[in-house]
Protein backbone atom coordinates (compact mmCIF):
# COMPACT_ATOMS: atom_id res chain seq x y z
CA UNK A 1 0.00 0.00 0.00
CA UNK A 2 0.52 3.82 -0.26
CA UNK A 3 3.43 4.81 2.38
CA UNK A 4 3.48 7.93 4.89
CA UNK A 5 5.83 9.06 6.58
CA UNK A 6 5.31 11.18 9.96
CA UNK A 7 8.18 12.78 11.58
CA UNK A 8 9.63 12.97 14.36
CA UNK A 9 7.95 9.62 16.21
CA UNK A 10 8.79 11.55 19.33
CA UNK A 11 9.59 15.22 20.88
CA UNK A 12 10.14 16.70 24.00
CA UNK A 13 10.19 20.19 24.40
CA UNK A 14 9.54 23.00 26.89
CA UNK A 15 6.51 24.71 27.78
CA UNK A 16 6.34 27.89 25.77
CA UNK A 17 8.26 26.99 22.84
CA UNK A 18 6.69 25.34 19.48
CA UNK A 19 6.64 22.18 17.58
CA UNK A 20 6.48 21.23 13.61
CA UNK A 21 5.46 17.83 13.01
CA UNK A 22 5.91 16.61 9.50
CA UNK A 23 3.43 14.57 7.42
CA UNK A 24 4.81 13.17 3.87
CA UNK A 25 2.85 11.05 1.25
CA UNK A 26 6.00 9.05 -0.11
CA UNK A 27 5.07 7.28 -2.76
CA UNK A 28 1.28 8.90 -3.82
CA UNK A 29 -0.12 12.59 -4.03
CA UNK A 30 -2.33 13.54 -1.30
CA UNK A 31 -5.14 16.14 -1.92
CA UNK A 32 -6.76 15.19 1.75
CA UNK A 33 -4.68 14.98 4.91
CA UNK A 34 -5.58 14.24 8.16
CA UNK A 35 -4.43 14.94 11.42
CA UNK A 36 -5.91 13.42 14.56
CA UNK A 37 -4.87 12.99 18.56
CA UNK A 38 -5.12 10.23 20.29
CA UNK A 39 -5.39 10.07 23.83
CA UNK A 40 -4.22 6.68 25.57
CA UNK A 41 -6.61 4.09 25.07
CA UNK A 42 -8.77 6.18 23.01
CA UNK A 43 -10.05 6.76 19.99
CA UNK A 44 -8.76 9.02 17.15
CA UNK A 45 -9.93 12.44 17.24
CA UNK A 46 -10.33 14.27 14.03
CA UNK A 47 -8.63 18.02 14.62
CA UNK A 48 -8.71 19.50 11.17
CA UNK A 49 -8.57 18.15 7.48
CA UNK A 50 -5.86 19.59 5.74
CA UNK A 51 -6.68 20.38 1.96
CA UNK A 52 -3.69 20.89 -0.87
CA UNK A 53 -3.72 24.66 -1.66
CA UNK A 54 -6.34 25.69 1.11
CA UNK A 55 -6.88 26.73 4.71
CA UNK A 56 -7.27 24.08 6.80
CA UNK A 57 -10.94 23.00 7.72
CA UNK A 58 -10.75 22.91 11.95
CA UNK A 59 -13.27 20.62 14.06
CA UNK A 60 -14.84 22.38 16.88
CA UNK A 61 -12.66 23.02 20.00
CA UNK A 62 -9.68 23.13 18.12
CA UNK A 63 -7.68 26.01 18.57
CA UNK A 64 -6.17 27.41 14.86
CA UNK A 65 -4.45 29.45 16.29
CA UNK A 66 -2.46 26.84 18.75
CA UNK A 67 -2.53 24.09 15.79
CA UNK A 68 -1.10 25.51 12.70
CA UNK A 69 -1.89 23.27 9.50
CA UNK A 70 -0.21 24.36 6.43
CA UNK A 71 -0.75 22.02 3.67
CA UNK A 72 1.88 23.72 0.78
CA UNK A 73 2.13 20.68 -1.39
CA UNK A 74 0.45 17.23 -2.85
CA UNK A 75 2.69 15.68 -0.55
CA UNK A 76 3.13 17.50 2.53
CA UNK A 77 1.34 19.06 5.36
CA UNK A 78 2.52 20.20 8.80
CA UNK A 79 1.23 20.50 12.15
CA UNK A 80 2.80 23.19 14.03
CA UNK A 81 1.98 23.40 17.69
CA UNK A 82 2.65 26.45 18.69
CA UNK A 83 2.85 27.87 22.57
CA UNK A 84 3.30 24.51 23.51
CA UNK A 85 1.45 23.17 27.42
CA UNK A 86 2.03 20.48 29.17
CA UNK A 87 -1.84 19.64 28.48
CA UNK A 88 -0.89 19.39 24.60
CA UNK A 89 1.44 16.32 25.67
CA UNK A 90 -0.63 13.84 23.30
CA UNK A 91 0.00 11.13 20.10
CA UNK A 92 -0.52 12.93 17.26
CA UNK A 93 -1.65 11.27 14.06
CA UNK A 94 -2.03 12.49 10.01
CA UNK A 95 -3.19 10.18 7.03
CA UNK A 96 -3.39 10.90 3.64
CA UNK A 97 -5.95 9.65 1.25
CA UNK A 98 -5.03 8.66 -2.48
CA UNK A 99 -8.37 10.01 -3.95
CA UNK A 100 -11.17 12.25 -2.45
CA UNK A 101 -12.76 9.60 -1.02
CA UNK A 102 -10.98 6.56 -0.64
CA UNK A 103 -8.53 4.70 1.72
CA UNK A 104 -6.89 6.52 3.86
CA UNK A 105 -3.24 5.54 4.98
CA UNK A 106 -1.55 6.60 8.49
CA UNK A 107 1.93 7.83 9.43
CA UNK A 108 3.13 6.22 12.65
CA UNK A 109 2.65 9.36 15.24
CA UNK A 110 4.52 11.47 16.70
CA UNK A 111 4.49 11.53 20.14
CA UNK A 112 4.94 14.97 21.95
CA UNK A 113 5.81 15.40 25.33
CA UNK A 114 6.01 18.87 26.64
CA UNK A 115 7.29 19.35 30.25
CA UNK B 1 -21.04 16.66 10.42
CA UNK B 2 -21.01 13.07 11.10
CA UNK B 3 -20.71 11.50 13.98
CA UNK B 4 -20.47 7.70 14.38
CA UNK B 5 -20.86 5.27 17.16
CA UNK B 6 -19.26 2.14 18.08
CA UNK B 7 -20.22 -0.65 20.22
CA UNK B 8 -18.73 -2.32 22.36
CA UNK B 9 -16.05 -0.52 23.22
CA UNK B 10 -14.16 -4.10 25.05
CA UNK B 11 -14.76 -7.40 23.82
CA UNK B 12 -13.40 -10.83 24.95
CA UNK B 13 -13.51 -14.06 22.85
CA UNK B 14 -12.18 -17.48 23.11
CA UNK B 15 -9.99 -18.39 20.14
CA UNK B 16 -11.98 -19.90 17.46
CA UNK B 17 -15.44 -17.89 18.42
CA UNK B 18 -16.60 -15.52 16.41
CA UNK B 19 -16.46 -11.56 16.85
CA UNK B 20 -19.11 -8.88 15.98
CA UNK B 21 -18.42 -4.98 15.69
CA UNK B 22 -20.68 -2.75 15.46
CA UNK B 23 -21.10 1.26 13.97
CA UNK B 24 -23.73 3.54 13.23
CA UNK B 25 -23.22 6.99 11.50
CA UNK B 26 -25.36 10.05 11.54
CA UNK B 27 -24.68 11.51 7.73
CA UNK B 28 -26.68 9.49 4.86
CA UNK B 29 -23.96 11.44 2.69
CA UNK B 30 -21.01 8.95 3.84
CA UNK B 31 -20.46 6.56 1.32
CA UNK B 32 -17.41 4.98 2.26
CA UNK B 33 -16.78 2.56 5.23
CA UNK B 34 -13.44 1.60 6.32
CA UNK B 35 -12.37 -0.91 9.15
CA UNK B 36 -8.67 -0.20 10.52
CA UNK B 37 -6.78 -2.19 13.54
CA UNK B 38 -4.30 -0.97 15.24
CA UNK B 39 -2.05 -3.06 17.13
CA UNK B 40 -0.06 -1.90 20.53
CA UNK B 41 2.76 1.02 19.65
CA UNK B 42 1.13 0.86 15.51
CA UNK B 43 -0.40 2.92 13.28
CA UNK B 44 -4.00 1.63 12.10
CA UNK B 45 -3.93 -0.29 9.31
CA UNK B 46 -7.30 -0.65 7.03
CA UNK B 47 -8.25 -4.57 7.17
CA UNK B 48 -11.54 -3.98 5.06
CA UNK B 49 -13.85 -1.68 3.58
CA UNK B 50 -17.36 -1.08 2.26
CA UNK B 51 -18.85 1.48 0.24
CA UNK B 52 -22.63 2.37 0.25
CA UNK B 53 -23.67 0.61 -3.05
CA UNK B 54 -22.51 -2.52 -1.54
CA UNK B 55 -24.49 -4.78 0.94
CA UNK B 56 -21.75 -6.82 2.29
CA UNK B 57 -18.20 -7.69 1.50
CA UNK B 58 -16.09 -11.02 2.71
CA UNK B 59 -12.02 -11.29 3.01
CA UNK B 60 -11.42 -14.69 4.15
CA UNK B 61 -12.02 -14.57 7.77
CA UNK B 62 -13.63 -10.96 7.89
CA UNK B 63 -16.82 -9.60 6.48
CA UNK B 64 -18.69 -6.33 6.93
CA UNK B 65 -22.07 -5.40 6.23
CA UNK B 66 -23.91 -2.36 5.87
CA UNK B 67 -27.62 -1.60 6.00
CA UNK B 68 -27.59 2.38 4.00
CA UNK B 69 -31.19 2.48 5.30
CA UNK B 70 -30.97 2.03 9.10
CA UNK B 71 -27.26 3.70 9.01
CA UNK B 72 -25.05 0.91 10.73
CA UNK B 73 -22.65 -1.36 9.72
CA UNK B 74 -21.01 -4.03 11.18
CA UNK B 75 -17.47 -6.26 11.08
CA UNK B 76 -17.41 -10.12 11.26
CA UNK B 77 -14.45 -11.97 12.07
CA UNK B 78 -14.51 -15.51 12.55
CA UNK B 79 -12.77 -18.32 13.68
CA UNK B 80 -10.81 -15.67 15.54
CA UNK B 81 -6.95 -15.75 16.58
CA UNK B 82 -4.87 -14.65 19.50
CA UNK B 83 -3.33 -12.57 16.09
CA UNK B 84 -6.40 -10.73 15.71
CA UNK B 85 -5.96 -8.84 19.33
CA UNK B 86 -6.21 -5.62 18.82
CA UNK B 87 -7.87 -2.23 18.40
CA UNK B 88 -10.37 -1.92 16.03
CA UNK B 89 -12.18 1.53 14.82
CA UNK B 90 -14.75 2.22 12.35
CA UNK B 91 -14.86 4.55 10.06
CA UNK B 92 -17.49 6.68 8.14
CA UNK B 93 -16.41 8.69 5.01
CA UNK B 94 -17.28 11.00 2.27
CA UNK B 95 -15.38 13.08 0.19
CA UNK B 96 -13.29 15.56 2.87
CA UNK B 97 -14.08 14.06 5.96
CA UNK B 98 -13.31 10.77 7.61
CA UNK B 99 -14.65 10.36 10.94
CA UNK B 100 -14.20 7.29 13.23
CA UNK B 101 -15.92 5.62 16.11
CA UNK B 102 -14.54 5.56 19.56
CA UNK B 103 -12.84 1.70 18.71
CA UNK B 104 -12.90 -1.67 20.26
CA UNK B 105 -10.52 -3.11 22.27
CA UNK B 106 -10.90 -7.09 21.19
CA UNK B 107 -8.69 -9.74 23.48
CA UNK B 108 -9.26 -13.09 21.84
CA UNK B 109 -8.08 -15.76 24.59
CA UNK B 110 -5.80 -18.53 23.75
Amino acid sequence: GAVVSQHPSRVICKSGTSVKIECRSLDFQATTMFWYRQFPKQSLMLMATSNEGSKATYEQGVEKDKFLINHASLTLSTLTVTSAHPEDSSFYICSARTGRNSEAFFGQGTRLTVV
Amino acid sequence: GENVEQHPSTLSVQEGDSAVIKCTYSDSASNYFPWYKQELGKRPQLIIDIRSNVGEKKDQRIAVTLNKTAKHFSLHITETQPEDSAVYFCAASRVGDMRFGAGTRLTVKP
